[in-house]
């Protein structure tokens, strides 16, 4: 079964760090972009940050350029979004997501969803 | 930054046919892809390419793209059709490339 799971959500106080991980299984991880895409509770989505099959092309949204860095472990089978100086803006559901291709940029859809995990920034 | 604009909510009847508009500044150029999101779900990606299904989605749901607007529709519209639909893109056309999600539209099924 193909399946993303995601965890290292919580509580955490403005200014603060969080690490977020996303397993993968059921499919060949390193022949896939990954993503991060999040929904603040009420509200649409937004795409956060994308990593190519071969951590070759990377992008963020601007809202997190600077404070966010993705990585990924093909050997692990793992994504991983590393969120420092957090705000009470980026308090939201983090999904990760499959990339129907190997590169970011490429006009991809986002096939696979996990169930996200929530992040609350507040004090 | 590039902008999807999509109509905040559709009513339709149940065997109706429902149109989800998806308005951005030549749209027609890019590859638009769609969702759906059912309440406490994650995302499910029912269109992709413009009109291409993943296998799984019923031939129900078809998509077309072209000038300024793309379009999401739902033939014979069941209870279960009832969430919310974003579309999406890929864009480059400004100094930073970076995927778009439009604003979203709540399908009710009357």
């Amino acid at each position: 079964e193909v399946q993303l799971v995601e965890s290292g959500g919580g509580l955490v106080q403005p200014g603060r760090s969080l690490r977020l991980s996303c397993a993968a299984s059921g499919f060949t991880f390193d022949d896939y972009a990954m993503h991060w895409v999040r929904q603040a509770p009420g509200k649409g989505l937004e795409w956060v940050s994308g990593i190519s099959w071969n951590s070759g092309s990377i992008g963020y949204a601007d809202s997190v350029k600077g404070r966010f860095t993705i990585s990924r472990d093909n050997a692990k089978n793992s994504l991983y979004l590393q969120m420092n100086s957090l705000r009470a803006e980026d308090t939201a559901l983090y999904y990760c997501a499959k990339d129907i291709g190997r590169i970011v940029g490429a006009q991809g859809a986002f096939d696979i969803w996990g169930q996200g995990t929530m992040v609350t920034v507040s004090s | 930054s590039y902008v999807l604009t999509q109509p905040p909510s559709v009513s339709v009847a149940p065997g109706k046919t429902a149109r989800i508009t998806c308005g951005g500044n030549n749209i027609g150029s890019k590859s638009v892809h769609w969702y759906q999101q059912k309440p406490g779900q994650a995302p499910v990606l029912v269109i992709y390419y413009d009109s291409d299904r993943p296998s799984g989605i019923p031939e129900r749901f078809s998509g077309s793209n072209s000038g300024n607007t793309a379009t999401l529709t739902i033939s014979r519209v069941e209870a279960g059709d009832e969430a919310d639909y974003y579309c999406q893109v890929w864009d480059s056309s400004s100094d930073h490339s970076f995927y778009v999600f439009g604003t979203g539209t709540k399908v009710t099924v009357l």
